[in-house]
């Protein structure tokens, strides 16, 4: 069974750029939510997609946008990037409609790097 | 979102057991308890959940007080290998998205 991964490892932008990161989702998870973890911060949600729709958003701004596929793999895209927006980037992939005893499993994180 | 209080950071010795205390007295009766962990340079990792009774597993134990106001997450035996930040999470029966609402978590340092 293959777990949650995440590419790329790390990433070097520059202010006002554009920047897609991917998640491959657990097989059989349904659900994929991205979090963004500054440092010495806990994950934040940012928000979470549920068989290719949208079901659910944190405080997040709208340049922060995402994408499900059919296969369940993720992206998470975003625009006019602000040095504030370096963190490392997390995808957790659940079978959804478990309800609040499910388990979220996390891949290892994208670091993204705004100069 | 009910909100959880943990001690910024604790500190135990190898083999010995570690109790990591969580308050979370707005806790509703439908509220799961969940607790995370993350070791240094990788993403969070569940450890156990409970609702109203105790929990045991292979990673640890988790003890819910009668008024559920506040728990527990217990390391029978700690290891290096368990140094990381602990998160206690509250996650409502209904609500929408299985979203996770972190806070900033216990930092265990295990000395060898």
């Amino acid at each position: 069974e293959t777990g949650v991964t995440q590419s790329p490892t790390h990433l070097i932008k520059t202010r006002g750029q554009q920047v897609t990161l991917r998640c491959s989702s657990q097989s059989g998870h349904n659900t994929v939510s991205w979090y963004q973890q500054a440092l010495g911060q806990g994950p934040q949600f940012i928000f979470q997609y549920y068989r290719e729709e949208e079901n659910g958003r944190g405080n997040f701004p709208p340049r922060f946008s995402g994408l499900q596929f059919p296969n369940y793999s993720s992206e998470l895209n975003v625009n006019a990037l602000e040095l504030d927006d370096s963190a490392l980037y997390l995808c957790a992939s659940s079978l959804g409609g478990g309800g609040p005893s499910n388990e979220q499993f996390f891949g290892p994180g994208t670091r993204l790097t705004v100069l | 979102d009910a909100k959880t209080t943990q001690p910024n950071s604790m500190e135990s010795n190898e083999e010995e057991p570690v109790h990591l205390p969580c308050n979370h007295s707005t806790i509703s009766g439908t509220d799961y308890i969940h607790w995370y962990r993350q070791l240094p340079s990788q993403g969070p990792e569940y450890v156990i959940h409970g609702l109203t009774s105790n929990v045991n597993n292979r990673m640890a134990s988790l003890a819910i007080a009668e008024d559920r106001k506040s728990s527990t997450l217990i390391l029978h035996r700690a290891t290096l290998r368990d140094a990381a930040v602990y998160y206690c999470i509250l996650r409502p029966l209904q609500g929408g998205s299985e979203k996770l609402v972190f806070g900033k978590g216990t930092k265990l340092t295990v000395n060898p």
